[in-house]
């Protein structure tokens, strides 16, 4: 399967900072990566899918300008929280695969924003 | 209605016992069924995916697709403490690759 490293898989940041949180594609050229949100005891929630070279695609009740997204190359997406506040904090995963294919997931990032 | 809708647990066994993991769905449109495990503060794994319906076996894990009852299942045989886990149903419908997925059942197998 897909091998898929995001970074960083920590990060603790004041209230009112941003993050930004690397998803790479090592062995896949990924035109498509989605990023979801995990809340404890939660399931998985799509926030986004990443489209190479174009705007990406929020689902309903994501605010596109605070989870910003960039996938510049078919190898990189990056999410940014802007103004990061406490109730972002969550458990933020990258996933990549082929349109009905199956999807490999980075391994996470835990952000806790005080 | 949820879409997918998976009991969350905890579920606590010996080991060596079977463990049955189940998931129920609303949405007919259904089309790929997956189940991943995902350990503590990690990413989910893929482990079992299956299209329509049908039973899909890989070692220990097999995998069976109810679609006239939209229910899924996952059992887990002999198994280990390092199953210890939660376990994940996901589901997709044909034409898009958005996944829905389950709350996740957590797997307590003990020694």
């Amino acid at each position: 399967g897909a091998v898929v490293s995001q970074h960083p898989s920590w990060v603790i940041c004041k209230s009112g900072t941003s993050v930004k949180i690397e998803c790479r594609s090592l062995d896949f050229q990924a035109t498509t990566m989605f990023w979801y949100r995990q809340f404890p005891k939660q399931s998985l929630m799509l926030m986004a899918t990443s489209n190479e070279g174009s705007k990406a695609t929020y689902e309903q009740g994501v605010e596109k300008d605070k989870f910003l997204i960039n996938h510049a190359s078919l190898t990189l997406s990056t999410l940014t929280v802007t103004s990061a506040h406490p109730e972002d904090s969550s458990f933020y995963i990258c996933s990549v695969g082929q349109p009905n294919e199956k999807l490999f997931f980075g391994s996470g990032t835990q952000l806790s924003v005080l | 209605q949820k879409e997918v809708e998976q009991d969350p647990g905890p579920l606590s066994v010996p080991e060596g016992a079977i463990v049955s993991l189940n998931c129920t769905y609303s949405n007919s449109a259904f089309q790929y069924f997956m189940w991943y495990r995902q350990y503590s503060r990690k990413g989910p794994e893929l482990l079992m995916y299956t299209y329509s319906s049908g039973n899909k076996e890989d070692g220990r894990f097999t995998a069976q697709v109810d679609k006239s009852s939209k229910y899924i299942s996952l059992f887990i045989r002999d198994s280990q403490p390092s199953d210890s886990a939660t376990y994940l149903c996901a589901m997709q419908r044909g034409g898009s690759e958005k996944l829905v997925f389950g709350k996740g059942t957590k797997l307590t197998v003990n020694p």
